[in-house]
């Protein structure tokens, strides 16, 4: 039972573009959500998160929304850069449990 | 360096031998995770601790792994009689009680022949 699901494994994106990156979930007690970004050999590395009171979080150059209706988030980069290229993992939370539920990941390669 | 750090970074082992990791985690975090990855997958939860507290462990995982964190500081991941289905890479997380982001080290890959 996959509850975090990344339907796309990878996605390619020109220099200067915007990458948006997506997922979804099905378990509704799902409250905290939280994007990772993983380069080969390396443990993944926090990037950005949203709690369910709120529809959007900006950081810089990446925006997470949440669409809980839809049980839907998604990451924006942009403009994209070729240093972003790595695999981007999505997590669900949910208060109380303290653990993370990943997806399988989107690779997004930045083409220069 | 103040972050989560893994030890070894890799570890090929025969079959049948036990293999015990290592985890310190950020000193002021009271948190700490174990996760596998395999490839191809996102990273999956095996056990977690608060303080020296083991609160939950996966029911994934069988009775040949072991987790310990005996003074709320450091953690050790022990796999007896080990199985090529066991080669993966181990993370660990540390977060604090005030963040609900977790920091990962860079794993410990083991490949078991």
């Amino acid at each position: 039972d996959q509850q975090v699901k990344q339907n796309s494994p990878s996605l390619s994106v020109q220099e200067g573009r915007i990458s948006i990156l997506n997922c979804d979930y099905t378990n509704s007690m799902f409250d905290y959500f939280l994007w990772y970004k993983k380069y080969p050999a390396e443990g993944p590395t926090f990037l950005i998160s949203i709690s369910s009171i709120k529809d959007k979080n900006e950081d810089g150059r990446f925006t997470v929304f949440l669409n809980k209706s839809a049980k839907h988030l998604s990451l924006h980069i942009v403009p994209s850069q070729p240093g972003d290229s790595a695999v981007y993992f999505c997590a669900a939370t949910t208060s109380g449990t303290y653990k993370y539920i990943f997806g399988t990941g989107t690779r997004l390669k930045v083409l220069a | 360096d103040t972050g989560v750090s893994q030890n070894p970074r890799h570890k090929i082992t025969k079959r049948g031998q036990n293999v015990t990791f290592r985890c310190d985690p950020i000193s002021e975090h009271n948190r700490l995770y174990w996760y596998r990855q395999t490839l191809g997958q996102g990273p999956e939860f095996l056990t977690y601790f608060q303080n020296e507290a083991q609160l939950e462990k996966s029911r994934l995982l069988s009775d040949r792994f072991s987790a310990e964190r005996p003074k709320g500081s450091f953690s050790t991941l022990e796999i007896q009689r080990t199985e090529q289905g066991d080669s993966a890479m181990y993370l660990c997380a540390s977060r604090s009680t005030v963040n609900t982001e977790a920091f990962f080290g860079q794993g410990t890959r083991l490949t078991v022949v």
